[in-house]
């Protein structure tokens, strides 16, 4: 079964500088990768995914994301935070084969921006 | 307007009441899910159904039971609702797998449900 882990709860940035969320995968296999975000009192809102090709993806609102095979990792990036970009960040699995199209979500990043 | 739809969305409710929670799709998508949301633990798979009358259990399923009488409904009933079942809950829903890779889950905005 695949697995997702998120080593940071928290990271608090300050407006403009860059930023580096965690997500770290357990599967036996490459993984589809996702990424959403949460913002307060809100449902989950896609930001970029991986399913093969170019391993740096590009999502929406200024993120992308790198797949590394050698490290199990698929970290998200943005080069200049912004306050709205304060949220909860999930990273989450699927498997290719099997399963539907059921995914495993991580614990989740709690991003703060100081302006 | 089309989406996905969760009613209500804040629930109190008492030990051992039943407790339906409601959602609804307007994309005809074959796939929905359920999750529950707790501090610590991100989201947990609880259902999900491939297509009506389809059902398959998620990570934590105990306690909860589900249909699919209709391809834009999937209610999440707790029969005798516990305390530990306090959470925010949230439906989503996919199209089908692709040769691409599967379709996007996109989210309702989730139940906060209270049980005293």
């Amino acid at each position: 079964a695949q697995s997702v882990t998120q080593p940071d709860i928290h990271i608090t940035v300050s407006e403009g500088a860059s930023l580096e969320l965690r997500c770290n995968y357990s599967y036996g296999a490459t993984p589809y990768l996702f990424w959403y975000v949460q913002s307060p009192g809100q449902g989950l809102q896609l930001l970029l995914k991986y399913f093969s090709g170019d391993t740096l993806v590009q999502g929406i609102k200024g993120f992308e994301a790198e797949f590394k095979r050698s490290q199990s990792s698929f970290n998200l990036r943005k080069p200049s935070v912004h306050w709205s970009d304060a949220a909860e960040y999930f990273c989450a699995v699927g498997a290719p084969t099997g399963g539907g199209n059921k995914l495993t979500f991580g614990t989740g990043t709690q991003l703060k921006v100081e302006l | 307007d089309a989406g996905i739809t969760q009613s209500p969305r804040y629930k109190i409710t008492e030990t051992g009441r039943q407790v339906t929670l409601m959602c609804h799709q307007t994309w005809s998508h074959s796939y929905m899910f359920w999750y529950r949301q707790d501090l610590g633990h991100g989201l947990r798979l609880i259902y999900y159904s491939a297509a009506a009358d389809i059902t398959d259990k998620g990570e934590v399923p105990d306690g909860y039971v589900v249909s699919r009488s209709k391809t834009e409904n999937f209610p999440l009933t707790l029969e005798s609702a516990t305390r530990s079942q306090t959470s925010v809950y949230f439906c989503a829903s996919s199209g089908p797998r692709r040769a691409g890779g599967p379709d996007t889950q996109y989210f309702g905005p989730g139940t906060r449900l209270t049980v005293l």
